[in-house]
């Protein structure tokens, strides 16, 4: 088990809401990316927050943000909930640059839209 | 941008029988490559990693993989399968962000399913 935790672990949603899902990340991890899990598919990158500023940005639309705070958790913001957003989110934190691509990830948030 | 390809959806073995995992890259420059297994209700957990060196990269729990550079293939490899290791495999290759740091892309996955 990493020490990367998330919650909640499930929850449903209607389209049109607006949703937050946490995280924190293993102890002297500085850097956390956010990636979509839909079903049958591999993970695809949302974003990575470094020092509390968005590091890089994936192909998802502006109504997915995100949050980093001084203790490196993480929060990541959907608007305007659409069918398709249904997916597991899963929440992975890395050392700083060079070692960024080495990532714990937590267990998910399972994210139902109906 | 960086990609990897895992051409099964899933791979069928017998318990104790040697399994392979099949996963090909396209990349410029040198690859970095990854491998991650999901078990079901669980985040992916780093299994092993290429970077350079021996074309043989040993991992967590006797997984080995097979970097082959004429073939732009990176296969995950056991000699002897347990039905414990039945999980979503996942190959993933070093990506370039622009704010100077990594990401790890990741192909489809492939399900393994390690019969008794």
């Amino acid at each position: 088990e990493t020490g990367v935790t998330q919650s909640p672990t499930h929850l449903i949603k209607t389209r049109g809401q607006q949703v937050t899902l946490r995280c924190s990340s293993q102890s002297g991890h500085n850097t956390v990316s956010w990636y979509q899990q839909a079903l049958g598919q591999g993970p695809q990158f949302i974003f990575q927050y470094y020092r509390e500023e968005e590091n890089g940005r994936g192909n998802f639309p502006p109504r997915f943000s995100g949050l980093q705070f001084p203790n490196y958790s993480s929060e990541l913001n959907v608007n305007a909930l659409e069918l398709d957003d249904s997916a597991l989110y899963l929440c992975a934190s890395s050392l700083p640059s060079g070692r960024t691509d080495e990532q714990y990830f937590g267990p998910g948030t399972r994210l139902t839209v109906t | 941008a960086q990609s990897v390809a895992q051409p099964e959806d899933q791979v069928n073995v017998a318990e104790g029988n040697p399994l392979t995992v099949k996963c090909t890259y396209s990349v410029s420059g040198n690859p970095y490559l990854f491998w991650y297994v999901q078990y079901p209700n669980r985040g992916l957990q780093f299994l092993l990693k290429y970077i350079t060196g021996d074309n043989l990269v040993k991992g967590s729990y006797g997984f080995e993989a097979e970097f082959n550079k004429s073939q732009t293939s990176f296969h995950l490899k056991k000699p002897s399968a347990l039905v414990s290791d039945s999980a979503l495999y996942f190959c993933a290759v070093r990506d370039f962000l622009s704010g100077g740091s990594y990401i790890p892309t990741f192909g489809r996955g492939t399900s393994l399913i390690v019969h008794p």
